[in-house]
């Protein structure tokens, strides 16, 4: 079974640039697994941020954008803002699954 | 307006079994691929499985640890999607979603959740 990888927990001051990567343990995650990215806050549902890669939902702020880096899917907040701070989960899509990652803590301090 | 609503959660003793329902609207549900996502308490999110729409076979897919204990169905003429749960473990416990794709990407709208508490 795939394992995907993501950062634990990062910290970013606000006003900053943080970058959350996703990795699969197959191998480079490529266009081809149509990375996902979602925002979680404590005790409601996920939300749908950027979808195959680096395309955004008609509800995704600017400062959020999606791509790939060295071999990984990547998230990259730009102008950090404190309602960022959350839990970030990417998914990965292989054949007829799904894999989530384990999620990444944001912490905007 | 997309509205997703789980319902079924309770407390249940290992070894049972329960069924959750997913009420949708605001969508074309009988053209949706439905999926179920679940999330232990304090954990991350965890894929169970989807079933996809009639016209496209209307097939099921599961991860590896909801094969053969879990069962997903769907009632298009109650816009009504459904996860039976059997021979419960501990372990599944978790508040369960329901999601699904309705403009783009891959689950773009969810459910509130509804826990499932498995504890003797």
């Amino acid at each position: 079974q795939t394992v995907v990888t993501q950062e634990p927990s990062l910290t970013v001051s606000p006003g900053g640039t943080v970058t959350l990567t996703c990795a699969s343990s197959t191998g480079a995650v490529t266009s081809g697994y149509y990375p996902n990215w979602f925002q979680q806050k404590p005790g409601q549902p996920p939300r749908a941020l950027i979808y195959s890669t680096s395309n955004k939902h008609s509800w995704t702020p600017a400062r959020f954008s999606g791509s790939l880096l060295g071999g990984k899917a990547a998230l990259t907040l730009s102008g950090v803002q404190p309602e960022d701070e959350a839990e970030y989960y990417c998914l990965l899509l292989s054949g007829g699954a799904h894999q989530f990652g384990g999620g990444t803590k944001l912490t905007v301090l | 307006e997309v509205q997703l609503m789980e319902s079924g959660g309770g407390l249940v003793k290992p070894g049972g079994s329960l069924r959750l329902s997913c009420a949708a609207s605001g969508f074309f549900f009988s053209n949706a691929w439905m999926s179920w996502v679940r999330q232990a308490p304090g954990k991350g999110l965890e894929w169970v499985g989807r079933i996809k729409r009639k016209s496209d076979g209307g097939t099921t897919d599961y991860a590896a640890p909801a094969k053969g204990r879990f069962t997903i169905s769907r009632d298009d003429s109650k816009n009504t999607l459904y996860l039976q749960v059997n021979s419960l473990k501990t372990e599944d416990t978790a508040v369960y979603y329901c999601t699904t794709t309705v403009h783009s990407g891959e689950f773009d709208y969810w459910g509130q959740g509804t826990l499932l508490t498995v504890s003797s």
